[in-house]
């Protein structure tokens, strides 16, 4: 069974800096891992995604996510926060086969704050 | 194009009594998920759904819980005897097939059950 592990349920930065938001994953087999942001009111959107190939994974707004199999981590990075980032960011990871292919085992979510 | 749309937005119902939310994927999408998101937590894998059938439904919590999609497209999930637990924002997803393609939200329909 997957299950997925944010450290911090809040994170707090200023305008400008690094953005770490920690996410580690319990699988079987390497999963295909997700991460995804969501803004008051809104649905969740897909920030990035890693399957398979180059580990370093770039998505949207300046994120990026490096996939290390023997830490199995997959935390996401940018390097200057916006004060349009602050948003509740979640983790989550998907199975590679059968019944859990597609079906998303999410975290418990990181709220980040930035300050200006 | 459109977005997955969820309705209502927000309901509010009493304990013992039955409610239904609908979901209407992306048009072309042929799997569609619930998920249930309770406070402080986050979505939980209730049902997928790819195209009419329920292909997994292992993560719908007891018989109280039960999702159809007749057509392949519209889905919605029904509650019978809600109980104060039930409380929570249930989110739709869309995708375009099973697998690594992208599941699309939708804005989720809050149930409050008093």
């Amino acid at each position: 069974a997957q299950s997925v592990t944010q450290l911090g349920s809040h994170v707090s930065v200023s305008e400008g800096a690094l953005v770490l938001l920690r996410c580690n994953y319990s699988s079987s087999v390497p999963p295909y891992l997700f991460w995804y942001v969501q803004y008051p009111n809104q649905g969740l959107q897909l920030l990035l995604k890693y399957t398979t190939g180059a580990t370093l994974v770039k998505g949207i707004n300046g994120f990026e996510a490096e996939f290390k199999k023997s830490e199995t981590s997959f935390h996401l990075t940018k390097p200057s926060a916006h004060m349009s980032d602050a948003a509740e960011y979640f983790c989550a990871v998907s199975g590679v086969r059968g019944s859990t292919l597609g079906r998303l085992y999410f975290g418990r979510g990181t709220q980040l704050t930035v300050w200006p | 194009g459109a977005g997955v749309s969820q309705t209502p937005s927000n309901k509010v119902t009493e304990k013992g009594k039955y409610v239904e939310l609908r979901c209407d994927p992306i048009s072309g999408h042929t799997a569609l998920y619930w998920y249930r998101q309770s406070l402080g937590q986050g979505p939980e894998f209730l049902i997928y759904f790819q195209g009419t059938g329920a292909a997994d439904d292992s993560g719908l919590p007891n018989d109280r819980f039960f999702a159809v999609r007749p057509e392949g497209s519209v889905s919605t999930l029904k509650i019978q005897r809600t109980e104060r637990g039930d409380s929570a924002v249930y989110l739709c997803a869309s995708s375009n097939s099973q697998g690594i393609d992208t599941q699309y939200f939708g804005p989720g329909t809050r149930l409050t059950v008093l």
